[in-house]
């Protein structure tokens, strides 16, 4: 089976550091993406990693263990804007290969507020 | 990065009728995916819809509640059958470019 953990909510500061954590436990792994979604909004894409480590883009960063079947979102300098449903999903693998299936296996997603 | 419509945006429907969800892409792309999102959940795909061929459909999902139309690179369509109250859903398409999955604006259903 497949299935990711991430905390279903996170409270923060404006100016301050919050990482969201994910875990996955999946049959065949690709790739762990980010997505931030508003409410009454679509799912937007933030960040994807497929090997170890770190990819930064702007404010926000994404790093993944795949040994550790483990990943996070780093968002620094937050805003108000910020506040959202952040969302980790696994994109596996097809069942008898290493090809991207293209699919998205969502975590139930945390909800970040950001007070003044 | 593909830009994704989607009609209705919106729509309030009886228990009993179906709904037919459109979905169409700036952009020629093989795989379009259909997910769904109930009210304070999130995300669960529902189906993959291949230009060409039949949809796959996942776990838990059948083709006779949610059949899917594919008929060019640039469009599909999700059917909701026989809709009830617990079909009330926010319903988005997707397609992937590279590594990353674009989403549809959403179609939000209540059903009464």
């Amino acid at each position: 089976g497949q299935s990711l953990e991430q905390p279903s909510e996170v409270t923060a500061v404006e100016g301050a550091i919050v990482q969201i954590n994910c875990t996955y436990q999946t049959s065949g792994f690709y790739g762990l993406s980010w997505y931030q979604q508003h409410d009454g909004g679509a799912p937007t894409f933030l960040s994807y990693n497929a090997l170890d480590g770190l990819e930064e883009t702007g404010r926000f960063s994404s790093f993944l263990s795949r040994s550790d079947s483990y990943g996070y979102l780093l968002l620094q300098e937050l805003q108000m804007k910020d506040s959202a449903s952040y969302f980790c999903a696994v994109a596996p693998t097809s069942l008898h290969g290493s090809s991207n299936t293209g699919k998205l296996i969502f975590g139930q997603g945390t909800t970040l507020q950001v007070k003044p | 990065s593909a830009v994704i419509s989607q009609k209705p945006s919106r729509d309030i429907c009886q228990r009993g009728t179906s709904l037919t969800i459109q979905c169409q892409v700036d952009s020629q792309v093989t795989m379009m995916f259909w997910y769904r999102q109930q009210p304070g959940q999130s995300l669960t795909l529902i189906a993959t819809a291949n230009q060409g061929s039949e949809a796959t459909y996942e776990s838990g999902f059948v083709i006779d509640k949610f059949p899917i139309s594919r008929p060019n690179l640039t469009f599909s369509t999700l059917t909701v059958s026989n809709m009830s109250p617990e079909d009330s859903s926010i319903y988005l398409c997707s397609v992937e470019q590279g590594d990353t999955q674009y989403f549809g604006p959403g179609t939000r259903l209540t059903v009464l």
